[in-house]
């Protein structure tokens, strides 16, 4: 069996301050993580996957992911936030051809 | 290069009939997966579809069913609908369907049963 758990529904941050969404796992064997974003009535978009190697996975829009094997995470981060960067977040793990996610967490970033 | 398209965009059904959604998975991916997103959850895997061949199934129904067609499309197919059916309903697809390969979605088909 595989999951995510995505602990925050909400997270509100000011633009420009750091921006940090959190993400455990449960998979059997070697996880692949992914963060995905999804806007208003539209479908996921890709952010960034980890499968192996460097434990900082850098994706798309300057998020950036950090794989923490003792502690089961992989927290998705952003430097300095964007209003535009206002959405719901998905983290999801796969060992095998699907895809398990997380309840989703709501990103607001204010102006 | 075009995305993941998806067909009809919403649809309003009644309880007990037939629904089919259509999905035209990314140019040179070979695998169409299902998910059922209802509101507020995130997406709930229905099925992996890879050259042509169900390679996964998850926790539905047999109400639901699908198939890909030899361009790699695919239809997804719901039975007896039930007001419980109500969600957004995504495709994705991925070059080889591996767990380590990114899946790309479509917008989504927003069904509503009345």
């Amino acid at each position: 069996a595989q999951s995510v758990a995505q602990p925050e529904d909400q997270v509100n941050v000011a633009e420009g301050n750091p921006l940090t969404v959190k993400c455990t796992y449960s998979v059997s064997g070697n996880p692949y993580l992914f963060w995905y974003v999804q806007y208003p009535n539209r479908g996921l978009q890709f952010l960034l996957k980890y499968i192996t190697g460097d434990n900082l996975v850098k994706g798309s829009y300057g998020f950036e992911a950090e794989f923490n094997k003792s502690q089961t995470s992989f927290h998705l981060k952003k430097p300095s936030a964007l209003v535009s960067d206002s959405a719901l977040y998905f983290c999801a793990v796969s060992n095998d051809y699907k895809l398990s996610f997380g309840a989703g967490t709501t990103v607001t970033v204010r102006a | 290069d075009a995305g993941v398209t998806q067909s009809p965009t919403h649809l309003i059904k009644t309880r007990g009939q037939h629904v089919t959604l259509r999905c035209s998975p990314i140019s040179g991916h070979k695998s169409v997966s299902w998910y059922q997103q209802v509101l507020g959850q995130g997406p709930q895997f229905i099925f992996q579809y890879y050259e042509k061949e169900e390679r996964g199934r998850g926790n539905f129904p047999d109400r639901f069913s699908a198939r890909q067609f030899p361009n790699y499309s695919s239809e997804l197919n719901v039975n007896a609908l039930l007001l419980g059916d109500s969600a957004l309903y995504l495709c994705a697809s991925s070059l080889l369907g591996q767990g380590s390969t990114e899946q790309y979605f479509g917008p989504g088909t927003r069904l509503t049963v009345t």
